[in-house]
């Protein structure tokens, strides 16, 4: 049972540079999450998918964007990179809405910005 | 807007020590709320859940119960293991939607 799967686990990246965490969920959820964990701030939400083809603004949205593929994956993508967005990474999936089903989570990908 | 409150960290147990992790919300309405665990290296997996007042939440020992006067979901234990150490983070979900706010974390080690 894979579930939800982030790659890459671990990246570094210089100040300025590019690039996409990917995420796919396996549980035929509608709903996708991105997440980032920074020390005693909790999770805090970045951006979310409610179904395939909608995605909207969390918390703390600016610098980041997000494309949700189809209804497995949903990637997110730092376009120029800045040291403040050293985080841990984490996805999420659960069914839609109002059934009090949880939220599964990934792994996680730690980011470091240099 | 929505809020979690959990009590400040780290704590430190010797095992089959009690347990008891505090954790306040604000919110409007009738929020769902849960207790998640993250064990090192690892993402969050939900601990349990109580959807109304006065349910109590319980999974592998660990309880927490819906209180609505109190706005209040304390997780408790009756006897840590030192296999508990990890770090717990309460939640709440609103009423008419999907979206979780979480609390800060609380680091648990337990010693043997």
């Amino acid at each position: 049972n894979a579930g939800v799967t982030q790659t890459p686990k671990f990246q570094v990246l210089k100040t300025g540079q590019s690039m996409t965490l990917q995420c796919a969920q396996d549980m035929n959820h509608n709903s996708m999450y991105w997440y980032r964990q920074d020390p005693g701030m909790g999770l805090r939400l970045i951006y979310y998918s409610a179904s395939e083809g909608t995605t909207d603004k969390g918390e703390v949205p600016n610098g980041y964007n997000v494309s949700r593929l189809n209804k497995r994956e949903f990637s997110l993508r730092l376009e120029s990179a800045a040291p403040s967005q050293t985080s841990v990474y984490f996805c999420a999936s659960s069914p839609r809405g109002r059934d009090n089903q949880p939220q599964h989570f990934g792994d996680g990908t730690r980011l470091s910005i240099l | 807007g929505n809020s979690v409150t959990q009590m400040e960290g780290p704590v430190t147990l010797s095992e089959e020590a009690f347990l008891t992790i505090n954790c306040t919300y604000t919110a409007t309405g009738y929020p769902s709320l849960f207790w998640y665990v993250q064990y090192p290296g690892e993402g969050l997996q939900l601990l349990l859940k109580a959807t109304k007042a006065d349910d109590k939440g319980s999974n592998k020992g660990f309880e927490a119960t819906y209180r609505k006067e109190t706005t209040s979901f304390h997780l408790e234990k009756g006897s840590v293991q030192v296999s508990d150490s990890a770090v717990y983070f309460c939640a709440l979900r609103e009423t008419s939607g999907s979206r979780l706010t979480f609390g800060e974390g609380t680091q648990l080690t337990v010693n043997p």
